[in-house]
């Protein structure tokens, strides 16, 4: 299975400032055939499902406020938010979509400073 | 707008068979574009993709390696709805089970039922 790792584990921000979480798969989950990574990025807060915010590792989906960014392709990715709003409390995790046995990052924890 | 209503019972005992059932608004179960899936998630080992089942000529289901063959993810086309079964339950399997679906070409999972707490116990 492709191992997914996160860094940090938790980040504290102060209200508009930036965020930067980071992600690693063990392998590269980049298709050259149709040139897409398959690496997505989700928002859960307490007592919700998660939400998905970006696929193919930079596509927003449809809702999903501007300052979400996601970069990155082969095994390094990174999901910014550019400016840190009151609601964006959550934990945020990636996931691959690249391999059948779909495995998921541990999580990264984002707090208001 | 494609919504997930979960269903089942949220206390199992071991060694009895867990059973949820996700039944699907929006869109179809039969759908040739929609992929459906089951996905736990707890303390200790985070979110964890279970299985999933999809229709395009015939259906096809795919299943955790780790649950070898103690799980089965059932269509049901008269109710628009799948299911999870899971045999053979130990505290272990304490988790919050999630149905979640890939029905907008994303890729990833665009579409995520409320989540059911299930404790197994005795």
């Amino acid at each position: 299975d492709i191992v997914m790792t996160q860094s940090p584990d938790s980040l504290a921000v102060s209200l508009g400032e930036r965020a930067t979480i980071n992600c690693k798969s063990s392998q590269s989950v980049f298709y050259s055939s149709n040139n897409k990574n398959y690496l997505g990025w989700y928002q859960q807060k307490p007592g919700q499902p998660p939400k998905l915010l970006i696929s193919w590792a930079s596509t927003r989906e449809s809702g999903v406020p501007d300052r979400f960014i996601g970069s990155g392709s082969g095994t390094d990715f990174t999901l910014t938010i550019s400016s840190l709003q009151a609601e964006d409390v959550a934990v945020y995790y990636c996931h691959q979509y690249y391999s059948t046995a779909f495995t998921f990052g541990p999580g990264t924890k984002v707090e208001i400073k | 707008q494609v919504q997930l209503q979960q269903s089942g019972p949220g206390l199992v005992k071991p060694s009895q068979t867990l059973s949820l059932t996700c039944a699907i608004s929006g869109d179809s179960v039969s759908s040739n574009s929609a992929v459906w899936n089951w996905i736990r998630q707890s303390p200790s080992r985070g979110l964890e993709w279970l299985g999933r089942t999809y229709h395009r000529s015939s259906w096809t289901n795919d299943y955790a390696v780790f649950l070898k063959s103690r799980i089965t993810i059932s269509p049901d086309t008269s109710k628009n709805q799948f299911s999870l079964q899971l045999n053979s339950v130990t505290p272990e399997d304490t988790a919050v089970y999630y149905c979640a679906g890939r029905v907008a070409g994303s890729g990833a999972f665009d579409i995520w039922g409320q989540g059911t707490m299930v404790t197994v116990s005795s």
